[in-house]
Order: structure tokens, then sequence, then C-alpha cells
């Protein structure tokens, strides 16, 4: 079946370093990959939505300086969290649309963030 | 406005026991995707199951089993005899049909934690 690999799986880095975090889907092509966003006991929210060679689409309230996407290729996109802070804090899930597959998303295993 | 609500937070029930969480939905769409995943402690989304809108017909996979109905826009997840293994959190998603036939997002409920005691 389809599988995404997300890296890393969890990372603990301090206040005002960047961290990114790869999603890389590995036996189909992602044309769409949806960003999510889960705090501690609480539900996953989508953070952005990006499409393959444009610009990723943000959510309200999530700042697209601070969580740069790239959506370069089809098998591979990026989030990279710039100049974090402890709230930055949280676990962060990425979920790929399989071209040709309606309704199908395949989730990545997620990355667990810590800013120190 | 689309809307997942999942009212039980916390369910605790000892093994054995049959188990339902409930999942209520709002969409304006009349297409529309259902789904289930379960969050065991490390994190990763595990599928469970996926409803479109025109297929109202109940689902029996093992112990689990899913009861959709459009007229009260619910669509229930029951475990029968719970295992240990069982215990995670529970989210019921909706994903519409988008204008166009491009996929939306999956917009999640806040959740159940299930915990199945020994």
């Amino acid at each position: 079946g389809a599988v995404v690999s997300q890296h890393p799986s969890r990372v603990i880095c301090k206040s005002g370093t960047s961290v990114k975090i790869e999603c890389r889907s590995l036996d189909f092509q992602a044309t769409t990959m949806f960003w999510y966003r889960q705090f501690p006991k609480q539900s996953l929210m989508l953070m952005a939505t990006s499409n393959e060679g444009s610009k990723a689409t943000y959510e309200q309230g999530v700042e697209k300086d601070k969580f740069l996407i790239n959506h370069a290729s089809l098998t591979l996109s990026t989030l990279t969290v710039t100049s974090a802070h402890p709230e930055d804090s949280s676990f962060y899930i990425c979920s790929a649309k399989a071209q040709g597959v309606p309704y199908g998303y395949t989730f990545g295993s997620g990355t667990r963030l810590t800013v120190v | 406005a689309q809307k997942v609500t999942q009212a039980q937070t916390e369910i605790s029930v000892v093994e054995k026991e049959d188990v339902t969480l409930d999942c209520v939905y709002e969409t304006r769409d009349t297409t529309y995707y259902l789904f289930w995943y379960k969050q065991p402690p490390s994190g990763e989304l595990v599928f469970l199951i996926r409803r479109n809108s025109f297929d109202e017909q109940n689902e029996i996979s093992g112990r689990y089993s899913w009861n959709f109905q459009k007229s009260t826009s619910s669509f229930n997840f029951t475990i029968t005899a719970s295992q240990v293994v069982d215990s995670a959190v529970y989210f019921c998603a909706l994903s519409e049909h988008s204008y166009g036939g491009s996929q939306g997002n999956l917009i999640f409920g806040k959740g159940t934690k299930l915990s199945v005691k020994p």
C-alpha cells in the first residue's frame, strides 16, 4: 500500500533555531500534501495545504514565514519551522493524497518537536 | 460549515466489554467521506475505515463495526469484546467533495480516548 515516510520522528532543538521535517511518498506520487499540528491531548489541526510545484495555502492564524513549506516534487514535501520557540513544541504530521486515488489519505508517522 | 463532534472525551471500560464511540458531523455537501482513525500513544494515525455519503450500509470488520445514519448525521464506531490493545485515542474525520472534484482536507473531531483495563 501507499507509504509516507516522515523524518525525523523526534527532534529537540534550541529556541531560535530552525528545524526541517521531511515527508516522502515512497511508492506513489503525492499531488497534494496536508500538514497538521497536534498539541498534547488535542485534535489534529490543518496548518497548510501544498500542491506540487506551487505555493502552499496556509490556514488562518498560521504564519507562513515561520512555517515554510516546500513541495518541489511529487514525492517530497518539507516543513521548516524557522526560529522555533517553546510554543512551537507539538506533534507535526503530514498527509499525502495519492494521484488517482480518490479520497485516499496516507499519513506519515509524525514528528514530535520539542523546543527548549 | 463542516464540523465533526465527538462528545465523549474519555471512556474507560473493562476488557471484554463492548464500547461505542459516537461521532456526529455537519456538512452542507451531499458528497462527502467519513473516516475513523486510531492513534496509539506512539502517535501515528492508523486508518480504520472510510465511508462515502452514498453508502449507508453498516460495516463489520472483526470486532469493529460502524453504524452510519445520514438521518442523524452520525457515524458511530463500536468495538465488541474490547481488549487492552484497543486503548488509544480514536478520531472521526470528514472530507468534503470540493468543487471541481479536488480533494479537501480532513476535518477531525477532538477525539475520544479509550482506556481498556484488564
